[in-house]
């Protein structure tokens, strides 16, 4: 069966350090792969995309990985900040613009 | 840029009633919107595929005669769900793509609806 899998227990890290969050799917071939913020009570704000040829994409303190041999996609928050408290979401496209979504990761950064 | 807006952002309503829900898209067109349903502390699910001019196309399991969709405009589609009932209680987002800027999507606030 298709499944993306992404670390159900929060992820609780100390202001300043790298968070790095993990993405992984099965029975999936995926064009590209995106990352999403979804703050409790609104709807998910896009953050960053990678195609299956690109390694690696970088936006400020964003970082994405994609293996698409390992199938598996990491996301790091570098330098974090309390503000950046949130669930993260992967989503993959699975054809014709429709992305399917992981349960998401709720990162809690303290001060 | 690339805002999407919601109407409204909670609702509740008795069971049997229908209600409709609003997904515009502010600053740009919109040819192509989904809608989603999220349950607490779960993912986002698809249910329809929105397209201008078009019929929507529903995922499996969404019943098209339940959820109303109607994409009429390149800046408008609503859903809207007949005969509600409690199980149908949950957040719906809606989200537009810009046909320009690749395919990330823009998501909307979200309307959070129960049905007592």
């Amino acid at each position: 069966s298709q499944k993306i899998e992404q670390n159900s227990e929060a992820l609780n890290i100390q202001e300043g350090k790298t968070a790095t969050l993990t993405c992984n799917y099965t029975n999936y071939s995926p064009a590209y792969l995106q990352w999403y913020r979804q703050d409790p009570g609104r709807g998910p704000v896009f953050l960053l995309l990678i195609r299956e040829n690109e390694k690696e994409k970088r936006k400020e303190r964003l970082k994405v990985t994609f293996d698409t041999t390992l199938k598996q996609s990491l996301f790091h928050i570098t330098a974090s900040q309390p503000a950046d408290s949130a669930t993260y979401l992967c989503a993959l496209n699975t054809g014709f613009q429709k992305l399917v979504f992981g349960t998401g990761t709720r990162l809690l950064v303290s001060p | 840029g690339a805002v999407v807006s919601q109407h409204p952002s909670r609702v509740i309503c008795k069971s049997g009633t229908s209600v409709k829900i609003e997904c515009r898209s502010l600053d740009f067109q919109a040819t192509t919107m989904f809608w989603y349903r999220q349950f607490p502390k779960q993912s986002l699910m698809l249910m329809a595929t929105s397209n201008e001019g078009s019929k929507a196309t529903y995922e499996q399991g969404v019943e098209k005669d339940k959820f109303l969709i109607n994409h009429a405009s390149l800046t408008l589609s609503t859903l809207t769900v007949t005969s509600a009932h409690p199980e149908d209680s949950s957040f719906y987002i809606c989200s537009a793509i810009t046909g320009t800027q690749g395919y990330e999507q823009y998501f909307g606030p979200g309307t959070r609806l129960t049905v007592t």
